[in-house]
């Protein structure tokens, strides 16, 4: 079984200042991890994703995450927030091997404040 | 490609009438997803396909939904009939190797 915790359901930031959005994983197999975002009224578009490769993932937009296997997290960093980035993350697990469906965290409302 | 392409994108209904949401899948793409976004439920995995082959519909709410996908470039999903509280926006998704999974923009239904 898979499943994914985002541990804040709404995180606010100033302009500027680093961004860190918490997830982590539970995974009976060996996981790909995936982050997306959806801004408001628009569809999910994906972020970045981790296969088994490198384990610091770089994606769009500035943001990167970091697979640690130890502490189960994939949280989703960015160094420098811009007001663009105010939207709804989603940190996303399935099984590495074979096709399975992805099993979507509960989601976490970035807020960008000038 | 042009993505996943869904529509319509806004549909207004009323009660009891029937309800057809489309999907066009990225070509090459041998699973399609379908889902349902609520500020209440979150988002839900409907159902999905396999090469056009319905794999799992255990999210499918009621007998009133169905989904079928007669070709590998199109899907659709219907609603018969349709209910207010079917009021959402529908995802579909189509994911190819590797594991990337691709949304469109979406269908925002409103049952009055």
């Amino acid at each position: 079984a898979q499943s994914v915790t985002q541990l804040d359901s709404h995180v606010s930031v100033s302009e500027g200042t680093p961004v860190l959005l918490r997830c982590n994983y539970s995974s009976s197999y060996s996981p790909s991890l995936f982050w997306y975002v959806q801004h408001p009224n628009k569809g999910l578009q994906l972020l970045l994703k981790y296969t088994s490769a490198a384990t610091l993932v770089k994606g769009i937009n500035g943001f990167e995450a970091e697979f640690k296997k130890s502490e189960t997290s994939f949280h989703l960093t960015k160094p420098s927030a811009h007001m663009s980035d105010a939207a709804e993350y989603f940190c996303v697990v399935t099984q590495n091997s074979g096709n399975t469906p992805l099993v979507f965290g509960k989601g976490t409302r970035l807020s960008v404040i000038a | 490609d042009a993505g996943v392409i869904q529509s319509p994108r806004h549909e207004v209904t009323e009660m009891g009438q029937e309800v057809t949401l489309r999907c066009k899948p990225i070509s090459g793409h041998d699973y399609l997803f379908w889902y349902r976004q609520t500020m209440m439920r979150g988002l839900e995995l409907l159902i999905y396909f396999n090469n056009n082959v319905p794999i799992d519909d255990s999210g499918m709410p009621e007998d009133r939904f169905s989904a079928k996908m007669p070709n590998a470039s199109f899907s659709t999903l219907k609603i018969q009939p349709s209910e207010p509280r079917d009021s959402a926006v529908y995802f579909c998704a189509s994911r190819g190797d590797p594991r990337e999974q691709f949304f469109g923009p979406g269908t925002r239904l409103t049952v009055l």
